[in-house]
């Protein structure tokens, strides 16, 4: 159980496109779910969180309009890179918030390579 | 605001060699605490979890954590590592009020050697 998928698994895009990740919770329903960036060989980063039909919630220092996330069921969130740039290639990780027994528990997907050419 | 320090950035065992990752964590009340698995280019795998009661917790793949109030750690141990069991470990710490968000630990890259 607390399956996530994320997808594409790996994109390569022209400087000056959109990406979109799509993230689901394949086996539970996820109020809330939470997009990482991983730069190499070091630790995550959250860059926001999101939650069932409402606005996403995003950290400090995080651009909302470079990076959009839409939470519309209870299964699915998309992050949607826009006008990307080569500063923005990292790999790019989701979270869904499992409830079941009370307190949540993060499931993570495989994860997302970005390369912006 | 919490916190999470793994020390060790690196630690190298033996096959069958017993194993101990340390985490230590800054948080006011009782926190709640994860131990995080990753292999490269995947994402983050689930080893266990402490949200209250026993401090000694089990966890897949062999593993186990002891939540140590006093020394603020819950440091991960298996007693005999796999060679498959080479990764990057993550400790994170969860606010116990209504806030979600973890916050991780930099990481320790495991190596085995044969």
């Amino acid at each position: 159980g607390a399956v996530v998928s994320q997808h594409p698994s790996r994109v390569i895009c022209k400087s000056g496109t959109s990406v979109k990740i799509e993230c689901r919770s394949l086996d539970f329903q996820a109020t809330t779910m939470f997009w990482y960036r991983q730069f190499p060989k070091q630790s995550l980063m959250l860059m926001a969180t999101s939650n069932e039909g409402s606005k996403a919630t995003y950290e400090q220092g995080v651009e909302k309009d470079k990076f959009l996330i839409n939470h519309a069921s209870l299964t699915l969130s998309t992050l949607t890179v826009t006008s990307a740039h080569p500063e923005d290639s990292s790999f790019y990780i989701c979270s869904a918030g499992d409830r079941a027994g009370g307190r949540e528990t993060q499931y993570f997907g495989p994860g997302t390579r970005l390369l912006v050419l | 605001a919490q916190s999470v320090t793994q020390p060790d950035i690196h630690i190298t065992v033996s096959e069958g060699a017993s194993l101990e990752l340390r985490c230590n964590y800054s948080y006011g009340a009782t926190p709640y605490l994860f131990w995080y698995v990753q292999s490269p280019g995947q994402g983050l795998q689930l080893l266990l979890k402490y949200f209250s009661g026993d401090t000694l917790v089990q966890g897949i793949k062999g593993f186990e954590a002891e939540f140590k109030r006093s020394q603020s750690s819950f440091n991960l141990r298996k007693p005999s590592v796999h060679w498959s069991d080479a990764a990057e470990y993550f400790c994170a710490v969860g606010s116990s009020f209504g806030n979600e968000k973890l916050t991780f630990g930099t990481g320790t890259r495991l190596t085995i050697i044969p």
